[in-house]
């Protein structure tokens, strides 16, 4: 069984440019997740889908970032613009129903 | 004061030592305990799942969970230099809410 596929694994931008990720969650899992993780940090949430829709998305920064999910799938996480402060590993995870997350590999971002 | 406290370390052990890991929590609401390992640069990989209290058993893990204490435990027993990773602790309230992490502790162990 393939994993939560994640692309592009590393990308180098310079601020206030857009960047967006991309995110496969493993096949048949209704609930998918993206995760912030700072140096030294655990993740912490951003956002969560139910299928298509966005059901906790309280610390997801509005001003900047924005996602989606389409036909309940895969989703995308866009920035833009983005700022030297963003620079952490993006992570997207999906689940069934009991709650177990399996997490992508990340993206990295930098930020110049 | 945080919901989830985690000794960061570094911890080093010399490899076929016991390891300890733990983590303390605030919130009584947390239902599902997991830890996840971490290598350089990769994704958090599910180590270990337990729902409420007690201990469970998979191969070299045992984790444990004390609800009264807000207390849970990764132990790993004859440890190997490929255990060297950060181990996160994480919970969550139950169904698919959002994890809360610990901060992680990073792992040597030397050979």
């Amino acid at each position: 069984e393939a994993g939560v596929v994640q692309s592009p694994r590393y990308k180098i931008i310079e601020k206030k440019q857009p960047v967006a990720f991309w995110c496969n969650p493993i096949s048949g899992h209704n609930t998918l997740y993206w995760y912030l993780q700072n140096l030294g940090q655990g993740p912490e949430l951003l956002i969560r889908y139910e299928n298509e829709e966005a059901v906790d998305d309280s610390q997801l920064p509005k001003d900047r970032f924005s996602a989606e999910r389409l036909k309940g799938v895969d989703s995308t996480l866009k920035i833009q613009p983005a700022e030297l402060g963003d620079s952490a590993v993006y992570l997207c995870a999906s689940s069934l129903d009991k709650g177990e997350q399996f997490f992508g590999p990340g993206t990295r971002l930098t930020v110049l | 004061q945080k919901e989830v406290e985690q000794d960061p370390g570094p911890l080093s052990v010399p490899e076929g030592a016991i390891v300890s890991l733990n983590c303390t929590y605030s919130n009584s609401a947390f239902q599902y305990f997991m830890w996840y390992r971490q290598y350089s640069r990769k994704g958090p990989e599910l180590l270990m799942y337990t729902y409420s209290s007690g201990n469970k058993e998979d191969g070299r893990f045992t984790a444990q969970v004390d609800k009264s204490s807000k207390y849970i435990s990764l132990f790993i027993r004859d440890s190997q230099p490929s255990d060297s990773a950060t181990y996160l602790c994480a919970m969550g309230r139950g169904g698919n809410t959002p994890l809360v992490f610990g901060k992680g502790t990073r792992l040597s162990v030397i050979a």
